[in-house]
């Protein structure tokens, strides 16, 4: 059973405006959810972060939203760029089981100039 | 550089040979993951160490897989009698004991023939 889902496997978006990605949950154990960008032959790299019990979190151009109630998330990247332009993962943790990571299926973004 | 590392970037081996991937932490964290991620897909858990201690397997690691990381420091992970169906990126993270962010290295390409 897949506990975090990213349904939308591809999304394509012009330089500068925004890119929204979406991730469900169904595993209610999972206190920290976050980001990751991952370009091919590389390992993820760690974008932003949330807790459970905040609802946004905002570093730069990226902010994650956070729906318990739902158990969804997003991450929006504004205004995006070219460089942007990789497969974006969306990863759950609980600390009751040592912060391992439960990772969706990535979301490819491909940022047009 | 302080990041997580890991040898070789790449590996052909043929059918029924053994290897043995090596993954350097970063030096403070006391939690080291191993991850596997196959085409199109997001990683998956294999298996964590707290400190030398290893906490959790996956059910993904079979008995023809080990892992060890003697003395809380570096990690070995092995994979005895090599199938094609082992061909994958291998992905080892690390994070601080209450650190809910886990850091990744670039990933060990393995490539069964």
């Amino acid at each position: 059973d897949q506990q975090v889902k990213q349904n939308s496997p591809s999304l394509s978006v012009q330089e500068g405006r925004i890119s929204i990605l979406n991730c469900d949950y169904t595993n209610s154990m999972f206190d920290y959810f976050l980001w990751y960008k991952k370009y091919p032959a590389e390992g993820p790299t760690f974008l932003i972060s949330i807790s459970s019990i905040k609802d946004k979190n905002e570093d730069g151009r990226f902010t994650v939203f956070l729906n318990k109630s739902a158990k969804h998330l997003s991450l929006h990247i504004v205004p995006s760029q070219p460089g942007d332009s990789a497969v974006y993962f969306c990863a759950a943790s609980a600390k009751a089981a040592g912060n391992k990571l439960t990772f969706g299926g990535g979301t490819r973004v491909l940022v047009k100039p | 550089d302080t990041g997580v590392s890991q040898n070789p970037r790449h590996k052909i081996t043929k059918r029924g040979q053994n290897v043995t991937f090596r993954c350097d932490p970063i030096s403070e964290h006391n939690r080291l993951y191993w991850y596997r991620q196959t085409l199109g897909q997001g990683p998956e858990f294999l298996t964590y160490f707290q400190n030398e201690a290893q906490l959790e397997k996956s059910r993904l690691l079979s008995d023809r897989f080990s892992a060890e990381r003697p003395k809380g420091s570096f990690s070995t992970l092995e994979i005895q009698r090599t199938e094609q169906g082992d061909s994958a990126m291998y992905l080892c993270a690390s994070s601080r004991l209450q650190g809910t962010e886990a850091f990744f290295g670039q990933g060990t390409r393995l490539t069964v023939v």
